[in-house]
């Protein structure tokens, strides 16, 4: 894909069990970020990750980034049924491109 | 939540007809982006604009053109839409340079008959 891949596409877990994405991407970057998207809305922005930076954390999450591989992961520990929604990486400067997304749920 | 505003939210519409998609934003940020998104593609950026009159093409643009004569509005519009055209389109805006955080609208469900 021109625009990079996210994997898995689609990720199915229980409650209270952690959730890692997978994240590749092309070019060299400034950023890297993440959003998430509920069904029926727009993307809402999680976390952005300096290119100079290897981890980052808020909350829940916890964000690695390698340059040298050009790849991203984010991981969702203690997940609620509320965390179900598609998550997208997305990178660039003047020309923000996205990953393909996963879509996570989680069952109560 | 940003305050973003599409309009319309859902459209159905003719192959060939003329198609103006709005978003409206009461944040005053400068940056103010058109995306598509398909299945299977993520988000893919139509075009952006960095000021009132300052518009530049993104990764896709063929059949699309914006204008921004406003801050607070951005428009997106397709001068002979076609069934490729059909699609879910978002609006985001942003404070500063492109490579930060965006906030997003609710989306406009396009249909092209």
């Amino acid at each position: 894909s021109q625009q990079g891949e996210e994997d898995p596409q689609a990720l199915s877990i229980q409650e209270g069990e952690n959730a890692t994405m997978n994240c590749s991407y092309k070019t060299s970057i400034n950023n890297l970020q993440w959003y998430r998207q509920n069904s029926g809305r727009g993307l809402v922005h999680l976390i952005l990750i300096r290119s100079n930076e290897r981890e980052k954390h808020s909350g829940r999450l916890r964000v690695t980034l390698d340059t040298s591989k050009k790849s991203s992961s984010l991981l969702i520990t203690a997940s609620r049924a509320a965390d179900t929604a598609s998550y997208f990486c997305a990178w660039g400067n003047n020309d923000m491109r996205f990953g393909a997304g996963t879509r996570l749920t989680v069952k109560p | 939540d940003a305050g973003i505003t599409q309009s319309p939210r859902h459209k159905v519409t003719e192959t060939g007809t003329p198609v103006t998609l709005r978003c409206h934003q009461t944040e005053n940020h400068r940056y103010m982006y058109w995306y598509r998104q398909d299945p299977g593609h993520g988000l893919r950026l139509i075009h952006y604009s960095y000021g009132v009159k300052d518009t530049d093409k993104g990764e896709v643009s063929d059949g699309y053109s914006v204008s921004r004569s406003k801050t607070e509005d951005f428009l997106l519009t397709l001068e002979s839409a076609t069934s490729s055209q059909t699609s879910v389109y978002f609006c985001a805006i942003s404070e500063s340079q492109t490579n930060q955080p965006q906030h997003f609208g609710d989306g406009t469900r396009l249909s092209i008959l």
